[in-house]
């Protein structure tokens, strides 16, 4: 079936570095991916998202580019904050389009 | 216009008890979808509801775990008998229709089983 795997946190960077977040996807055709933010005590929250290939979302500095050849959509932040401490989850409609497929979520925390 | 509610925020339970989680989706909202965070791990997929409908429910436990959305009020995730492996964050999201690139979340609630 459809799935999502992203790189294992924790992630511990400084303030104004840069961050990457891998995430790979198995999916029948090609489905929307999404990156969804989850701050401490909170529900998720929709960060940006993408529906074909070779789009690129975009939200808040972070940036991700879906790759259908490499079947990925990282993502990244040129310099990243405090605040941006969080859970960030890679996910897909499933091909039937019934649900989201979540990651299993990556922690980043953020010294500064 | 209030977001999705989930409550109670924090539910504790003995083993052997009932568990209730509520939710109520934003206004409008007729679609309703039930995920489970166990501790350190990503969001399971448990249930999709419309109303009085359940859509998809591939994701339940086949036995102890139910879930409805009535004509009139929240939804309900019940979950009989509880194990203290049935402990972990449940989360509620919503959407107006069946495009469920936009899903709101609620804030889930702390299910403890002692």
């Amino acid at each position: 079936g459809d799935s999502v795997t992203q790189m294992e946190g924790p992630v511990t960077l400084s303030e104004e570095a840069f961050l990457t977040i891998n995430c790979t996807y198995t999916a029948t055709g090609y489905p929307s991916l999404f990156w969804y933010v989850q701050y401490p005590g909170e529900g998720l929250q929709l960060l940006l998202k993408a529906t074909k290939a070779d789009d690129k979302g975009s939200n808040k500095g972070f940036e991700a580019t879906y790759r259908k050849e490499t079947t990925s959509f990282h993502l990244e932040k040129g310099s990243v904050q405090v605040s941006d401490s969080a859970v960030y989850f890679c996910a897909l409609i499933d091909s039937s389009a019934s649900k989201i497929i979540f990651g299993s979520g990556t922690r980043l925390s953020i010294r500064p | 216009n209030a977001g999705v509610m989930q409550n109670p925020r924090h539910l504790v339970r003995r083993r052997g008890q009932e568990a209730r989680l509520r939710c109520s989706p934003m206004k409008g909202h007729s679609h309703v979808y039930w995920y489970r965070q166990l501790p350190e791990e990503g969001l399971k997929f448990m249930v999709y509801l419309q109303k009085e409908n359940i859509i998809d429910e591939s994701g339940m436990p086949k036995e102890r775990f139910s879930a409805e959305f009535p004509k009139e009020g929240p939804s309900i995730l019940r979950i009989q008998q509880v194990v203290r492996g049935d402990s972990a964050a449940y989360f509620c999201a919503s959407s107006l229709d069946r495009n469920n690139e936009k899903l709101f979340f609620g804030s889930g609630t702390q299910l403890s089983v002692l």
